[in-house]
């Protein structure tokens, strides 16, 4: 139960489209989920989070939902750029438990 | 290197040996992670620590070591015991009741 299944782990989408990253979990304890992406030989950078007193959480083109009743977690990016390109990681948190457990990171490409 | 720094970039290692990798922090944040991260594996955590003198094992800490005397500083050793040591090492920190962590720029270990 302390896994986090993260889908698709590559995904190209044409400049301009939307692409959709999910994540999925089991336990019932979790209630933070960040996402952090990592361009090519750079660090992991938070780039929006969740908690799970709400259901969608929106920054300027990138939003994450969160369906704590199903157990997954996505996250949006409209508009698509280049500078979108990079591994993208989600994870799952709980307060009082000070370590986050990371998904298996998704590779996006935007095609120009 | 936005408040916590990785040294060395690279470093080599021949079989057989321990080596250490350095993490300091001047964030004041009270807990410290290191990650390793594999190609198509995400992050695995491997140690992390709350507070200073005190540290817990992650997920896949056969094979390495660590120390926590002092707040800024966090250092992992590789040991000759960790059978696939080759891998991109992170460190992290976060203040406690914080959420998100801030990652250094990590350091890539090659075994020679």
């Amino acid at each position: 139960g302390e896994n986090v299944e993260q889908h698709p782990s590559t995904l190209s989408v044409q400049e301009g489209d939307s692409a959709v990253i999910k994540c999925t979990y089991s336990d019932s304890a979790s209630n933070y989920f960040p996402w952090y992406k990592q361009e090519l030989g750079k660090r992991p950078q938070l780039i929006i989070d969740i908690r799970s007193n709400v259901g969608e959480k929106k920054d300027q083109r990138i939003a994450v939902t969160l369906n704590k009743t199903a157990k997954h977690f996505s996250l949006h990016i409209t508009e698509t750029q280049p500078e979108d390109s990079a591994v993208y990681f989600c994870a799952k948190g709980y307060f009082g438990n000070e370590k986050l457990t990371f998904g298996t990171g998704t590779r996006l490409t935007i095609i120009p | 290197d936005g408040g916590i720094t990785q040294s060395p970039k690279y470093l080599f290692r021949k079989e057989g040996q321990n080596v250490t990798l350095s993490c300091e922090q001047n964030l004041n944040h009270d807990a410290m992670y290191w990650y390793r991260q594999d190609p198509g594996q995400g992050l695995r955590l491997i140690y992390y620590s709350q507070i200073v003198n005190d540290f817990q094992k992650g997920d896949i800490a056969e094979g390495y070591s660590v120390s926590r005397e002092k707040k800024e500083s966090f250092p992992l050793t590789v040991t000759s015991a960790q059978k696939n040591p080759t891998a991109f090492y992170l460190c992290a920190s976060k203040r406690t009741g914080g959420y998100g962590y801030t990652f250094g720029s990590g350091t890539r270990l090659t075994v020679v």
